[in-house]
């Protein structure tokens, strides 16, 4: 069974970089699949954030993509989540999840998410 | 980018009902690559249909997807307990990225 543990701080000052990791258990990132973050605000839609594959190859979102940056750690089985500049518009709850076709796909595992708030 | 509009907001119904659900896209959806999610309070949304059509993994066959082009629908033919959710459109395997409609609540 394919499971994704999202970690990081919950509160970000502004103007500060927000960093989460996503654990992957079940499955090794080695084997395929791109792996995805999504965000959602409190009580708002989702957006997707961007993803990566097994060998770092990314996409994102173009509103974010001069402050994020996606990683990947195949040693440790895990995708990793920076977003730099921060503001109270980046408060939200941040799930990854494994998109189950291509790199811009539907997401067919997801972790439990963790939320994010910035605020000083 | 395609925007993905979801009708009703909220759908008020009871178990046992049938609940219709709809997204409409302000252009084409290629290859038809619309996915349906559930989401719970608290919980990541769940895939259930994806292809516009097809059930994912372990979804009951109460819940169907329909449609092609501009218009979809997401059915569920009798209403169960745990079915009451926010339910989420999605357009996938598209640049610049993937987008969501607003969701439908169906309590």
């Amino acid at each position: 069974q394919v499971q994704l543990q999202e970690s990081g701080p919950g509160l970000v000052k502004p103007s500060e970089t927000l960093s989460l990791t996503c654990a992957v258990s079940g499955y090794s990132i080695s084997s395929g699949y791109y792996w995805g973050w999504i965000r959602q605000p409190p009580g708002k839609t989702l957006e997707w954030i961007g993803s990566i594959s097994r060998t770092g190859n990314t996409f994102y979102t173009p509103s974010l993509k001069s402050r994020v940056t996606i990683a990947v750690d195949t040693s440790k089985n895990r995708v990793s989540l920076r977003l730099t500049s921060v503001t109270a518009a980046d408060t939200a709850i941040y799930y990854c999840a494994r998109h189950r076709f291509g790199a811009l796909g539907d997401l067919d595992y997801w972790g439990q998410g963790t939320l994010v708030t910035v605020s000083s | 980018e395609v925007v993905l509009t979801q009708s009703p907001g909220t759908l008020s119904l009871s178990p046992g009902e049938r609940a219709t659900l709809s997204c409409r896209a302000n252009q084409t959806v290629t290859s038809n690559y619309l996915a349906w999610y559930q989401q719970k309070p608290g919980q990541a949304p769940r895939l259930l249909i994806y292809g516009a059509s097809t059930r994912a993994t372990r979804i009951p066959d109460r819940f169907s997807g329909s449609g092609s082009g501009t218009d979809f629908t997401l059915t569920i033919v009798r209403l169960e307990p745990e079915d009451f959710a926010v339910y989420y459109c999605q357009h996938y395997a598209t640049l610049p990225q993937p987008t969501f409609g607003q969701g439908t609540k169906v309590e």
